[in-house]
């Protein structure tokens, strides 16, 4: 069935480290792959998206990455913030299966001043 | 522009009791889904709301259903509530021309 694995659960940082989180998706009609940032008791906010015709994205110290091949994308984050600290989805979806996003397990990212 | 809203903020209800819960999309936006959010668990799909039909359903069982209204808002309706439905309730809301999701601050629903 349909699938995001999402590594690593956890992860912390120095502030001005880059840290690195990764996704596998089974379907390989997926082609739209968005990243959501969500902080303690609010909304998923979404930071980045990718589209399966690009192979990297960036927005200022966010990129995302894409090899449709191995179906694995990633999110980087340069120059890291204390504010960066919570917890993000990577998720995945199929435009022939009405856009519904399947996420991935979350990674908890904690950026120590 | 209002974005996406949901109510009530937080539910707390008995086992075997049923409960609704509502959501507005944002503005433009006609394509409503509800997720499912246990604890440190990334949302889980229960399904979607375009045109006023269910258009697509994840693995839930039939206890939850739905409604979608002609203004575009939804409903989330859950009967015979389990101890396991205690979990953050996430609409999101799309449009058919645009993939980028919205979602709304959720519903915290405690089944006790």
């Amino acid at each position: 069935g349909e699938n995001v694995e999402q590594h690593p659960s956890t992860l912390s940082v120095q502030e001005g480290d880059s840290a690195v989180i990764k996704c596998t998706y089974s379907d390989s009609a997926s082609n739209y792959f968005p990243w959501y940032k969500q902080e303690l008791g609010k909304r998923p906010q979404l930071i980045i998206d990718i589209r399966s015709n690009v192979g990297e994205k960036k927005d200022q110290r966010i990129a995302v990455t894409l090899n449709k091949t191995a179906k694995h994308f990633s999110l980087h984050i340069t120059e890291t913030q204390p504010e960066d600290s919570a917890v993000y989805f990577c998720a995945a979806s199929n435009p022939h299966n009405t856009d519904k996003l399947i996420f991935g397990t979350g990674t908890r990212l904690q950026v120590f001043p | 522009d209002a974005g996406v809203t949901q109510s009530p903020t937080h539910l707390i209800k008995t086992r075997g009791q049923q409960v609704t819960l509502r959501c507005s999309p944002k503005s433009g936006h006609d394509t409503v889904s509800w997720y499912q959010q246990a604890l440190g668990q990334g949302p889980q799909f229960i399904f979607q709301y375009y045109e006023e039909e269910e258009r697509q359903r994840g693995n839930f069982p039939d206890r939850f259903s739905g409604h979608q209204f002609p203004n575009y808002s939804s409903e989330l309706n859950v009967n015979a509530l389990l101890l396991g439905d205690s979990a953050l309730y996430l609409c999101a809301s799309t449009t058919t021309l645009n993939t980028e999701a919205f979602f709304g601050q959720g519903t915290r629903l405690t089944v006790v």
